[in-house]
């Protein structure tokens, strides 16, 4: 199984600053067929389903405001709030959806500071 | 709208079956494959099961191969699964989720419901 490792774990951001949440995947899920890496991010907030944000480690998924970037390759990849707002208060999640089981990382808890 | 609700939650003894059911809207459902990922309380999130667009393919969390069954039925546009021989450990939120691009399983999960809750108690 891959195992995803997020980090850190909980985060503590002030109002317009900059947040960033790395993932480890235990191996590459990058596909070299087609250049790809299957790795997703997700928010959640406290009592609803988690929300798509990030596909293919870089591609942001339709309504997801430019402040959420992806990047990374490989192995190593990294989710960035460019300024932070108050509607960010959440979980963040990885997942790989190169091989099953689909893993998902441990989940860090983003607060306002 | 795009929209997947589940239904059939509820409180099971240890041992016991339940069936849950995702009804998908909005979207053409037997051209996606379909997932169920569950969270137990205050925990986060674990992959059970994937099923191809068609159900030709299916795919299991090992915690739950052999107890639970995957199955979707294209002409009423639900996904399901069974679960049997439940256990303590099975008690989570259960989500469905649809898989964003093609007919392939590995995608991410863009449309998820809003869950149903499955507590395994005596």
């Amino acid at each position: 199984d891959i195992v995803m490792t997020q980090s850190p774990d909980s985060l503590a951001v002030s109002l317009g600053e900059r947040a960033t949440i790395n993932c480890k995947s235990s191996q590459s899920v990058l596909y070299s067929s087609n250049n790809k890496n299957y790795l997703a991010w997700y928010q959640q907030k406290p009592g609803q389903p988690p929300k798509l944000l990030i596909y293919w480690a870089s591609t942001r998924e339709s309504g997801v405001p430019d402040r959420f970037t992806g990047s990374g390759s490989g192995t190593d990849f990294t989710l960035t709030i460019s300024s932070l707002q108050a509607e960010d208060v959440a979980l963040y999640y990885c997942q790989q959806y190169y091989s099953t089981p689909y893993t998902f990382g441990q989940g860090t808890k983003l607060e306002i500071k | 709208q795009v929209q997947l609700v589940e239904s059939g939650g509820g409180v099971v003894q240890p041992g016991r079956s339940l069936r849950l059911s995702c009804a998908a809207s909005g979207f053409t459902f037997s051209s996606y494959g379909m997932h169920w990922v569950r969270q137990a309380p205050g925990k986060g999130l674990e992959w059970v099961a994937v099923i191809s667009y068609d159900g030709s393919n299916k795919y299991y969390a090992d915690s739950v191969k052999g107890r639970f069954t995957i199955s979707r039925d294209n002409s009423k546009n639900t996904l399901y699964l069974q679960m049997n021989s439940l256990r303590a450990e099975d008690t989570a939120v259960y989500y469905c989720a649809k898989v964003s691009w093609g007919r392939a399983v590995n995608g991410a999960f863009d449309i998820w419901g809003q869950g149903t809750m499955v507590t395994v108690s005596s």
